[in-house]
């Protein structure tokens, strides 16, 4: 059985930073690309990031580009993702999500979600 | 990049069939077959509902189908069941070599 569980949200203040860790089982993680995507407040589901199979490739939202680093161990099975710098707007619930093809980089079809990690700054 | 564009809520009756749409631009869903499609209920993870356009992962009552023209993606949902309450989301790989989502859709039936 698939599982994603994500950890290390929390409350921070503006400007610090936060790592975020997605731990997986149930499935060959060196074969699946990763990504992130999160709901804030209030809105619709955003793509923050994603990384290949290999963490050979890496890709990130504009809006985010510069202030997040994505990375796995896929020794570990797992997922991170670090995040510099943070706003208010950065504020939501971030999901890891499992990319459904073995060996793509990206399609952004995502078959499996972890419960997510609640993200909060604010002073 | 602007999200895709949904329309904000929709409604049916049960056993009703609704389709919500989802229109990009020939840079995401004009140009790759890489649309899926998501439901999200209160407090829940996201859940796969449709992806490259018109595929059902097992598990997903064949109620639920997709279907694309031109750089509108559409889901089509038949027989409306209570349990089918929720948001709806599509989303798109883009020629940017990134992942974009549309605002979402709250369904509601009645």
């Amino acid at each position: 059985e698939v599982q994603l569980l994500e950890s290390g949200g929390g409350l921070v203040q503006p400007g610090g930073s936060l790592r975020l860790s997605c731990a997986a089982s149930g499935f060959t993680f060196s074969r699946h690309a990763m990504s992130w995507v999160r709901l804030a407040p209030g809105k619709g589901l955003e793509w923050v990031s994603s990384i290949s199979g290999s963490g050979g490739s890496r890709y990130y939202a504009d809006s985010v580009k510069g202030r997040l680093t994505i990375s796995r161990d896929n020794s570990k099975n797992t997922l991170y993702l670090q995040i510099n710098t943070l706003r208010a707007e950065d504020t939501a619930v971030y999901y890891c999500a499992k990319e459904i093809g073995e060996d793509i980089v990206l399609m952004g079809l995502f078959d499996y979600w972890g419960q997510g990690t609640l993200v909060t700054v604010s002073s | 990049q602007s999200a895709l564009t949904q329309p904000a809520s929709v409604s049916g009756s049960p056993g009703q069939s609704i389709t919500i749409s989802c229109t990009g631009t020939s840079s995401d869903v004009g140009v790759y077959n890489y649309v899926s499609w998501y439901q999200q209920r209160p407090g829940q993870a996201p859940k796969l509902m449709i992806y490259e356009v018109r595929n059902r992962p097992s598990g997903v009552p064949d109620r639920f189908s997709g279907s694309k023209s031109g750089n509108t993606a559409s889901l089509t949902i038949s027989g409306l069941r209570a349990e089918d309450e929720g948001d709806y989301y599509c989303n798109s790989y883009t020629s940017s070599s990134t992942v974009i989502f549309g605002g979402g859709t709250k369904l509601t039936v009645l």
